[in-house]
């Protein structure tokens, strides 16, 4: 168990619509972030925050969105789905925001598909 | 372009040292390697990390060479769980790489 907890596991939901996927970092991290990973694709780095803030962005989407609140959970929100957006989300979390305490730990991930 | 340099697979017998190599040859001073692993579609599993002296805890041991362009990640007596996709990267933090993984090494342990 890495201590980050990602809800829902699996979600299934249809083109067009909008979910929110939720992570709960491990305690006392304060860095966030977020990955998509299709199948045999490796995984694409989407966003990080860290204690509330944007720290670095990847290739995401402007159809998604991302926050880090102040109790430091975080969601990805994803809207006006496509079939290409089901994939595995992983979230991790890390004391530091690069460098020293930066070692990350995953959750399990949420498996979105949409049909 | 990658930031990292690694073999697309590898072999290693069951009971014998898997030592996977990694180039970062643009690390700078002060950034730190880190290694990770996934194993099929599981969440990655941080391995280690370190600066610039040899590391090594429970799970592997890692060897920086003395310019820091390179490393080798070594699982001492490999078994068949450690079947696995193994990550190297650095990350000094912001910009658009984020903790950005490349390709990584597909380890593959034979019976």
């Amino acid at each position: 168990d890495s201590g980050v907890t990602q809800t829902p596991k699996h979600l299934i939901t249809a083109t067009g619509q909008r979910v929110t996927l939720r992570c709960s970092p491990r305690s006392g991290d304060l860095s966030v972030y977020w990955y998509q990973q299709s199948l045999d694709q490796g995984l694409q780095f989407l966003i990080q925050y860290y204690n509330g803030e944007e720290r670095a962005k990847g290739n995401i989407l402007e159809r998604f969105s991302a926050q880090q609140f102040p109790d430091l959970h975080s969601e990805l929100n994803l809207s006006s789905l496509e079939l290409g957006d089901s994939a595995l989300y992983f979230c991790a979390s890390s004391f530091g925001q690069g460098g020293l305490n930066t070692e990350a730990f995953f959750g399990q991930g949420t498996r979105l598909t949409v049909v | 372009d990658a930031k990292t340099t690694q073999p697309t697979s590898m072999d290693c017998a069951e009971g014998r040292a898997a030592n996977l190599p990694c180039n970062h040859s643009t690390i700078s001073g002060n950034e730190y390697v880190y290694w990770y692993r996934q194993i099929h579609s599981q969440g990655p599993q941080y391995i280690i990390h370190g600066l610039k002296n040899n590391e090594t805890n429970e799970m592997a041991s890692l060897i920086i060479t003395e310019d820091r362009k390179s490393s080798t990640l070594i699982l001492p007596h490999a078994t068949l769980r450690d079947t696995a996709v193994y990550y190297c990267m650095f990350y000094s933090g912001g910009g658009a790489d984020g903790l950005t993984f490349g390709k990584g090494t597909h380890l593959i342990i034979q019976p």
